[in-house]
């Protein structure tokens, strides 16, 4: 087992143009997570998939952001109409069911920093 | 929201002194977990602890769950220690869906 995967490292783009980035989890983890992070910050959750169901998405994610997860497996995040302040690090994380646990342990990939010029 | 507090934010040390970090969480937790963070970025997993106590080496956690703290230590530092310690919880009731809340961070620099 590899752990989970991201990609690109690192991206920089223009203030109004589209990215998208990559998450592939850890095999066979149902549950796939994304976080953003900013210098001095801890990680800020953003949005969670159980399979291929987007649950819950945070106040931080706007409607500039969308994420997706076909079949369950890999997943991206895309952000439109690109911010200065989306220069962030993003995060993917995935964890599967333990016996006798009600949340299970998470497994962080090693981000996306992008940087918005 | 829960709050999570992390103290000291900031830990100089000298290579072989031991340290206590405190995180403090203000509601009830079905997860808690400590990570360290690289200076490349990387979360790197050092306890899953809802509850209990745990040891991995150097390293060793408790988590009071009834007193909503957990406490992370590390003996014998070495230079490869530094970089930042997150704990971050999962509240009680979300089952996992809303993700976990962080802390803000022990920035700990051990020095040769």
């Amino acid at each position: 087992d590899t752990g989970v995967s991201q990609d690109p490292r690192h991206k920089i783009t223009k203030r109004g143009q589209n990215v998208t980035f990559r998450c592939d989890p850890i095999s066979e983890h149902n549950r796939l997570y994304w976080y953003r992070q900013t210098l001095g910050q801890g990680p800020e959750f953003l949005t969670y998939f159980q399979n291929e169901a987007q649950l819950e998405k945070s106040r931080l994610l706007s409607d500039r952001f969308s994420a997706e997860r076909p079949k369950g497996s890999f997943s991206t995040l895309e952000i439109q109409r690109t911010e200065q302040g989306d220069s962030a690090m993003y995060l993917c994380a995935s964890s599967s069911p333990k016996a006798g646990h009600i949340t299970y342990e998470q497994y962080f990939g090693p981000g996306t920093r992008l940087t918005v010029t | 929201g829960i709050q999570v507090e992390q103290s000291p934010p900031d830990l100089i040390l000298q290579e072989g002194a031991n340290s206590t970090l405190r995180c403090n969480f203000s509601d009830s937790v079905n997860n808690l977990q400590w990570f360290h963070q690289n200076p490349w970025g990387q979360l790197i997993n050092l306890f899953y602890i809802p509850s209990g106590t745990k040891q991995n080496g150097r390293l060793s956690a408790t988590t009071v769950a009834t007193e909503r703290y957990s406490l992370l230590y590390i003996s014998s530092s070495q230079t490869t220690d530094s970089g930042v310690y997150f704990c971050a919880v999962d509240p009680e009731g979300g089952g996992g869906a809303d993700g976990l809340t962080f802390g803000k961070g022990t920035h700990l620099i051990i020095q040769p």
